[in-house]
């Protein structure tokens, strides 16, 4: 039972690139989320999808897009990236009678 | 949600209780209170969550004040491995985007 796993775990990437972070979680969880982590602060949520093939937005969702491909994945994909979404990005899921949210380890983005 | 306040950071001495408060006086009647940890560059961990009575695990203690405006969460022997950012968080259900604020940063030293 791995839990939460995201893919990759590094990556840099260059002003006006793209690219998907991957999200998937063992635990049959109806509920997923995409959060980003700026340097000493708490955690911001962006998008959050309730159930496979719904999505809604969070408080910080510009510049970003999701898919839930299926129950098990959610991904994140910056379509131009900017510097200012340098960050560390956790999904997040959920499931249970208390719907506890159970996070992956993050992925370190560095935009230059 | 309501808003909660919590001490910047504390220290604690390893194998001793560390007792973590937090203020939470405008939280609502259908609210629960939620702890989290973060240790260093991880993914924050769920801890322990509590309505009105105290709640126990096997990882830590929540005592709720009897009018719900704030509460604490014990670590009854804390150890190297519980130095983490510890985020008191007040939600309707965790199923809903929680919110995260600056935490406690709870340093433990031998």
């Amino acid at each position: 039972n791995a839990g939460v796993t995201q893919t990759p775990k590094f990556q840099v990437l260059k002003t006006g690139q793209s690219m998907t972070l991957q999200c998937a979680q063992d635990m049959n969880h109806n509920s997923m989320y995409w959060y980003r982590q700026d340097p000493g602060m708490g955690l911001r949520l962006i998008y959050y999808s309730a159930s496979e093939g719904t999505t809604d937005k969070g408080e910080v969702p510009n510049g970003y897009n999701v898919s839930r491909l299926n129950k098990r994945e959610f991904s994140l994909r910056l379509e131009s990236a900017a510097p200012s979404q340098t960050s560390v990005y956790f999904c997040a899921s959920s499931g249970g009678v208390w719907e506890t949210q159970y996070f992956g380890p993050g992925t370190r983005l560095l935009v230059l | 949600d309501a808003k909660t306040t919590q001490p910047p950071s504390m220290d604690c001495a390893e194998g001793r209780a560390a007792n973590l408060p937090c203020n939470h006086s405008t939280i609502s009647g259908n609210e629960y209170v939620y702890w989290y940890r973060q240790i260093h560059s991880q993914g924050p961990q769920y801890i322990i969550h509590g309505l009105k009575n105290n709640e126990t695990n096997e990882m830590a203690s929540l005592i709720i004040t009897e009018d719900r405006k704030s509460s604490t969460l014990i670590l009854p022997h804390a150890t190297l491995r519980d130095t983490a950012v510890y985020y008191c968080i007040v939600t309707i259900q965790a199923g809903t985007a929680l919110i995260f604020g600056k935490g406690t940063t709870l340093s433990v030293s031998s």
